[in-house]
């Protein structure tokens, strides 16, 4: 099973907006609506922020959203923070209780 | 507060074994399923496991890259869980996270992490 492809990094200033690309294959991203992001600080866990391509826990606010088309799921990031710096990474289900997880992304608060 | 601790991780030798634990707290681990995913330094993201709860059997399933090797195991009734690491290889280095949903989110999905521990495969 392969890691799906995301940019190595991205960046913005604040108040932009970002989008970061998450690619696999038939197999995970677009044979499956089971897409999350997650984000992580240095040297902390990662933390859920997107699942089921579109919805975000309780507590994420909503300049957070992701969506899905064919094989690529993005995570769009609005009104950027300077505590959004991070390092994102994107998480398919890949059918028979596997999971693939993305490379990583990370984000730069200019 | 639901909450998960990793413990166990080591500095060893490469072909020996190592076992980790994941214990939780704040919620019965025994209705859970989960899964142990592994951060090698400056990489990122490795789903390496998960176990079913007991309802389904306690069965599991691996990532390739561990199959054969690594054994996820739970012992309900004292909220913990084991990654028995087996033939251990320096590219198994990493930061070893266990993780599991909330009810919220569904089974699917990585939603309680522990604060991971540091296995070290080195001679």
């Amino acid at each position: 099973q392969s890691a799906l492809t995301q940019p190595r990094s991205v960046s913005g200033s604040p108040g932009q907006s970002v989008t970061i690309s998450c690619t696999g294959t038939s197999r995970d991203v677009g044979g499956y609506n089971y897409v999350s992001w997650y984000q992580q600080h240095p040297g902390k866990a990662p933390k859920l922020m997107i699942y089921d391509v579109i919805k975000r826990p309780s507590g994420v606010p909503d300049r957070f959203s992701g969506s899905k088309s064919g094989n690529t799921a993005s995570l769009t990031i609005s009104g950027l923070q300077a505590d959004d710096e991070a390092d994102y990474y994107c998480c398919s289900y890949a059918g028979s209780f596997t999971w693939v997880f993305g490379g990583g992304t990370k984000l730069t608060v200019l | 507060e639901v909450q998960l601790v990793e413990s166990g991780g080591d500095l060893v030798q490469p072909g020996r074994s190592l076992r980790l634990s994941c214990t939780a707290s704040g919620f019965d681990l025994g209705y859970q399923a989960m899964s142990w995913v592994r951060q090698a330094p400056g990489r990122g993201l490795e789903w390496v496991g998960f176990v079913r709860s007991k309802a389904f059997g306690a069965t599991t399933e691996y990532a390739a890259s561990v199959k054969g090797r690594f054994t996820i195991s739970r012992h309900d009734s004292e909220s913990i869980a084991y990654l028995q690491m087996n033939s251990l290889k320096m590219e198994d280095t990493a930061i070893y996270y266990c993780t599991t949903y909330r009810v919220e989110t569904g089974w699917i999905y990585f939603d309680v992490w522990g604060r991971g521990t540091q296995v070290t495969v080195s001679s």
